[in-house]
């Protein structure tokens, strides 16, 4: 199995500030990466699939990059509505496995 | 629009088995995409647990060994989780998707495994 090893389990931001996530997998995954919000009681929400495309409605403040192994989501001027966990997808292989997630708090 | 809904009983003893059914609504499962499951522990850890495909074939983690079975109604558009043998370390909150890249998901079902 590819483990993700996500970072920070935790964040604590301002508003308006930018804030980075990352996840590193155990082999490269040729950027079939996936980011998902989550906010308590509701679904998973996809936001970026492919690295760093957008899903519809995903506002442009989020973004994604990486390669090989090494990938990060970012959240540029953190709005009040993105306080939430945040999760990594690898889905080039199976099984497919999640990051253990990020939790998102205000300061 | 598309929706998933899951039911199924939110308590389950242990060593018996967790069925659930996922419902479909605003497309048909036997048009295209795999169909999964996903569970959520209380610690937040996130695991896939296995898919049915469009064509019907399926694909189960590993890690659930020979525990897991996913079946479907194409009449109902429904598909199915069975689980069985079940013990406390199965308790997390169910979710069905559909794709592999989980674009759509079901609210999730929180299921307690406890005698």
């Amino acid at each position: 199995d590819i483990q993700m090893t996500q970072s920070p389990p935790s964040l604590s931001a301002s508003l308006g500030d930018k804030v980075t996530i990352t996840c590193q997998a155990s082999q490269n995954i040729n950027k079939y990466i996936a980011w998902y919000q989550q906010k308590p009681g509701k679904a998973p929400r996809l936001l970026i699939r492919y690295t760093s495309t957008l899903e519809s409605g995903t506002p442009s403040r989020f973004s994604g990059s990486g390669s090989g192994r090494d990938y990060s989501f970012s959240i540029s001027n953190v709005e009040s509505e993105d306080i939430a966990s945040y999760y990594c997808l690898q889905y080039v292989n199976l099984p497919y496995t999640f990051g253990a997630g990020t939790k998102l708090e205000l300061k | 629009e598309i929706q998933l809904q899951e039911s199924g009983p939110g308590l389950v003893k242990p060593s018996q088995s967790l069925s659930l059914t996922c419902s479909v609504t605003g497309y048909t499962i036997t048009s295209g995409y795999d169909w999964s499951w996903i569970r959520k522990f209380p610690g937040n850890k996130m695991e896939w647990m296995g898919y049915i495909s469009y064509s019907g074939s399926t694909n189960y983690n590993p890690s659930l060994k020979s525990r897991i079975s996913i079946t479907r109604d194409t009449s109902k558009n429904q598909f199915f989780l069975q689980l069985n043998s079940v013990t406390t370390e199965d308790t997390a909150t169910y979710y069905c998707a559909r794709s592999r890249l989980f674009d759509y998901w079901g609210q999730g079902v929180m299921v307690t495994v406890s005698s």
